[in-house]
């Protein structure tokens, strides 16, 4: 597989449930990210992650909680999460440089729906 | 302040014409990066062209060009000779400086609908 693979690519969860969203990059890539898309609205990062170090955290509520065990995989966890949270998530990766700006590949997204 | 502003939320063109969407930005950081990317109805984020604050030509991709004006803050993108498969939503998105503590910030994105 080459890319950015992301699973699922759709899911549905009651509020009580907990799940797990997937990433997996193929690029020998030293940075992951995920991303929120709501409707209507620029795309939101969530976390960042440098060397499986977690560097950024933008406010996000703590029923999201990201794991990287490595540098080529990132997950998601998700538990008692409301309608409102319901929306696009796309992880992303990207080789950093200290001296130039490299754009991140993207992943399918997973289409989350909060019942 | 949006860092980056994109005025159309969506765009008709017929296909087999030219289109342009509007991409203007906001940074006082002398080193930055420009990109665009198409969302089709999949989901993914596929990348398309880049321009670097500092590059003097502006940045070409097949049918993709961008149309840089550095004094206007602006990063136009130009897509030549539309074709049915390029109805997408389209983002532009900024990086500025470098290294691990610049992000990708994106616009809120311009639907394009390539028509018969």
């Amino acid at each position: 597989e080459t890319g950015v693979t992301q699973t699922p690519r759709h899911l549905v969860m009651g509020m009580t449930n907990k799940k797990s969203l997937k990433c997996e990059q193929h690029l020998g890539h030293n940075a992951m990210y995920w991303y929120k898309q709501s409707a209507k609205k620029p795309l939101e990062l969530m976390f960042v992650y440098n060397f499986k170090e977690q560097t950024e955290n933008n406010s996000v509520p703590s029923r999201f909680s990201p794991e990287c065990p490595n540098s080529s995989h990132l997950f998601l966890h998700l538990h008692t999460l409301q309608p409102e949270d319901s929306a696009l998530y796309l992880c992303a990766s990207s080789q950093e440089s200290r001296f130039f700006n490299y754009g991140y590949t993207f992943g399918s997204g997973t289409r989350l729906t909060v019942v | 302040a949006q860092k980056i502003t994109q005025t159309q939320p969506g765009m008709f063109v017929q296909e087999k014409e030219a289109v342009t969407l509007d991409c203007t930005y906001d940074t006082s950081d002398p080193s930055y990066g420009l990109f665009w990317y198409k969302q089709p109805s999949s989901g993914e984020m596929i990348f398309l062209i880049y321009q670097g604050s500092y590059d003097q030509q502006n940045a070409t991709e097949g049918r993709y060009s961008l149309n840089f004006q550095k004094a206007r803050k602006s990063a136009n993108l130009v897509i030549s000779a539309s074709q049915l498969g390029d109805s997408a939503m389209y983002f532009c998105a900024m990086r500025e400086g470098s290294g691990t503590a610049s992000k990708l910030t994106f616009g809120t994105g311009t639907r394009l609908q390539v028509t018969l």
